[in-house]
């Protein structure tokens, strides 16, 4: 148990339906990110939030949208996704930045059929 | 944020003693020194972080030259579920938030 909890732990899904992937932290932490792991390959960083503000976004696709209404919670809205979108999602806090000690959740399994 | 630059791959055997050496030759003033484990299937942990000289604790070590453009993990006694992906960061503790984890160093512990 990390102290970031996510859900749901496993998730199929057709191309066009709408889901949204839900993280929490109850650690005081102020930066909340989303990672996507693809089979054998390293994480990618998708978004980073400080304090309920996105200070990352590297190029990820519009299909994925992040929503930080709280610095305790994460979401991310998924729609009209692509099977190449199949991935293990991770969601982590820390409490600044880098520098500090990252907590992960354990993941949501996607599957985009 | 400092590039830093790892083994993809090392082979070890149960009791031995491995050692991961990172690059970062541009370190900034203000940057940690963090290593993370990853399982198969499982979000990274951390390990153990420093900043200069040597920190130990009850999983590993970490040396750091005065230099501080390297760093080494150690892993004393290896066992079979020490199998697993270890990454190097290396980041300021506060306004940088680019938390990035490269391909790793995949070690690997036979019997």
């Amino acid at each position: 148990e990390t102290g970031v909890t996510q859900t749901p732990r496993h998730l199929v899904m057709g191309m066009t339906n709408k889901k949204s992937l839900k993280c929490e932290q109850h650690l005081g932490h102020n930066a909340m990110y989303w990672y996507k792991q693809s089979a054998k390959k390293p994480l990618e960083l998708m978004f980073v939030y400080s304090l309920e503000e996105r200070v990352e976004n590297n190029s990820v696709p519009s299909r994925f949208s992040p929503e930080c209404p709280n610095s305790s919670h994460l979401f991310l809205h998924l729609h009209t996704l692509q099977p190449e979108d199949s991935a293990l999602y991770l969601c982590a806090s820390s409490l600044t930045g880098v520098g500090t000690e990252a907590f992960f959740g354990q993941g949501t399994r996607l599957t985009v059929v | 944020l400092a590039k830093t630059t790892q083994p993809i791959s090392m082979d070890s055997y149960e009791g031995q003693e491995v050692n991961i050496t990172c690059s970062h030759n541009n370190i900034a003033t203000n940057d940690y020194i963090t290593w993370y484990q990853q399982f198969p299937s499982q979000g990274p942990r951390f390990i153990i972080q420093g900043y200069k000289t040597k920190v130990t604790n009850e999983v590993a070590s970490l040396f750091i030259p005065a230099d501080r453009k390297s760093s080494t993990l150690s892993l004393p006694r290896v066992s079979l579920s020490d199998t697993a992906v270890y990454y190097c960061l290396v980041g300021a503790r506060s306004n940088d938030y680019k938390l990035s984890f490269g391909a790793g160093t995949t070690v690997t512990v036979r019997a």
